[in-house]
């Protein structure tokens, strides 16, 4: 099973590059969601989608863009990064829902991400 | 204040031994609870969902005080595998409207000694 599926693993930009973080997931979950994890910050939400074709901001969306392209899949855009944007980023997916308690989130492997 | 709130550690304890994390949440509306493990540079996986009654896996028990908005992780006879960041997880349950998001605390770092 693969479950969430991020790409890339690494990645090293120069500052005022762009890039798009993709991310996918089979388990046929409604939400989607994309984290920031730094040291000493825990997880910080950049953006999530509660279903296809809605997005939301959440705690930190400042300098990115996201897409539900479809119910499988939610990318994170970069439009001109920042060393600030230096981070370690998750995407997860869970099968929460309108009127629905929460149920367990599951994460990709990460995105090692570096702006120099 | 942040919403969920965690003694970040380092927590360094001897195997064998017994160690409790606690976390405290700021919204009351939260419903669902949950400690997320996380190893070094891997992605968190969910330990375990806290219930009102709490409950217990094996060496780990949760609890819930909603009264003190609060919960509690216990570990006994800790492993030296036991060690990773411990991560409390909460979220508010709307019925109606779009999904809210997990809130996350800043995570417990536990280390187990030989």
């Amino acid at each position: 099973n693969a479950g969430v599926t991020q790409t890339p693993k690494f990645q090293v930009l120069k500052t005022g590059q762009s890039m798009t973080l993709q991310c996918a997931q089979d388990m046929n979950h409604n939400s989607m969601y994309w984290y920031r994890q730094d040291p000493g910050m825990g997880l910080r939400l950049i953006y999530y989608s509660a279903s296809e074709g809605t997005t939301d901001k959440g705690e930190v969306p400042n300098g990115y863009n996201v897409s539900r392209l479809n119910k499988r899949e939610f990318s994170l855009r970069l439009e001109s990064a920042a060393p600030s944007q230096t981070s370690v980023y998750f995407c997860a997916s869970s099968e929460a829902g309108a009127g629905r308690l929460n149920t367990e989130a599951f994460f990709g492997q990460g995105t090692r991400l570096t702006v120099v | 204040r942040k919403e969920v709130e965690q003694d970040p550690g380092p927590f360094n304890v001897p195997e064998g031994a017994t160690v409790a994390f606690n976390c405290t949440y700021s919204n009351s509306a939260s419903q669902s609870f949950f400690w997320y493990r996380q190893d070094c540079r891997k992605e968190p996986k969910l330990l375990m969902s806290v219930y009102s009654s709490g409950n217990e896996d094996g060496r780990f028990t949760a609890q819930l005080n909603r009264a003190s908005q609060y919960i509690s992780l216990l570990i006994r006879d800790s492993k030296l595998s036991d060690s990773a960041t411990y991560l409390c997880v909460v979220n508010p349950f709307f019925s109606s409207g779009s999904a809210r998001q997990l809130t996350f605390g800043s995570g417990t770092q536990l280390t187990v000694l030989p």
